[in-house]
């Protein structure tokens, strides 16, 4: 089973619509992220959290919300979906307590916001 | 922010030969860590190579090594021996060490594609 589960795995939104995209992990990581993918951009990121309770913004976080459920889990929301959030997302977590900084991804989600 | 910059939009090789592929990126921080991540067509983002930025020597992984040129903020990969399943995009990234947000900074990609 893969490490780093992301749901669901392509969705197609109209303009409006709230949506959540979901992340699990069984690494017991306690960092994990959320990143989008725009073709010609390269990934860029969206939140971050390093536990439960910490949970900061990242470099293009306007139009998303994120909640931390458990360590497991860390969701991405679109409270009113807009064109221009088409996109790949992916979640990623990591642990660099022991000096290794790699960060895992999931599969990603493909978001089409009509 | 920091910024990664790949200059190659899009190489191509002949299966089996060896092909370079090109990134700098700019930082004031001494102490870092440098990544290539392949995706294909999958989608996937697979690690491919690190280098810690204090290591003077290049990181290898079997066919695939790093040129690491820290006063020139330059971090190539080599690709040996091509092969098919290498036919991908190659994003090249940068990490601060923590504190902070200890998130990846990504380069625009390259497009690689292995020629039978």
């Amino acid at each position: 089973d893969a490490d780093v589960t992301q749901t669901p795995r392509n969705r197609i939104t109209k303009t409006g619509k709230r949506i959540m995209l979901e992340c699990s992990q069984t690494k017991g990581h306690d960092r994990m992220y959320w990143y989008r993918q725009d073709p010609g951009l390269g990934l860029r990121l969206i939140y971050y959290s390093f536990d439960v309770k910490d949970i900061n913004k990242g470099e293009i976080s306007d139009g998303y919300s994120v909640s931390r459920q458990a360590q497991a889990k860390f969701s991405l929301s679109l409270e009113s979906a807009i064109p221009n959030q088409t996109a790949l997302y992916f979640c990623a977590t990591s642990d660099p307590s022991g000096g290794n900084h790699e960060q895992f991804f999931g599969p990603g989600t493909r978001l089409t916001v009509l | 922010a920091q910024t990664v910059t790949q200059s190659q939009p899009e190489m191509s090789v002949q299966e089996a030969e060896t092909v370079t592929l090109s990134c700098t990126y700019d930082t004031s921080e001494n102490n870092y860590y440098l990544f290539w991540y392949k995706q294909p067509p999958s989608r996937q983002m697979i690690l491919v190579i690190r280098q810690e930025a204090y290591k003077q020597q290049n990181a290898t992984e079997n066919r695939f090594s790093v040129n690491f040129q820290k006063a020139a903020k330059s971090f190539s990969l080599k690709i040996s021996d091509s092969q098919l399943g290498d036919t991908a995009m190659y994003f090249c990234a940068f990490m601060k060490p923590p504190p902070g947000a200890n998130n990846l900074f990504f380069g625009t990609g390259t497009r690689l594609t292995v020629i039978p």
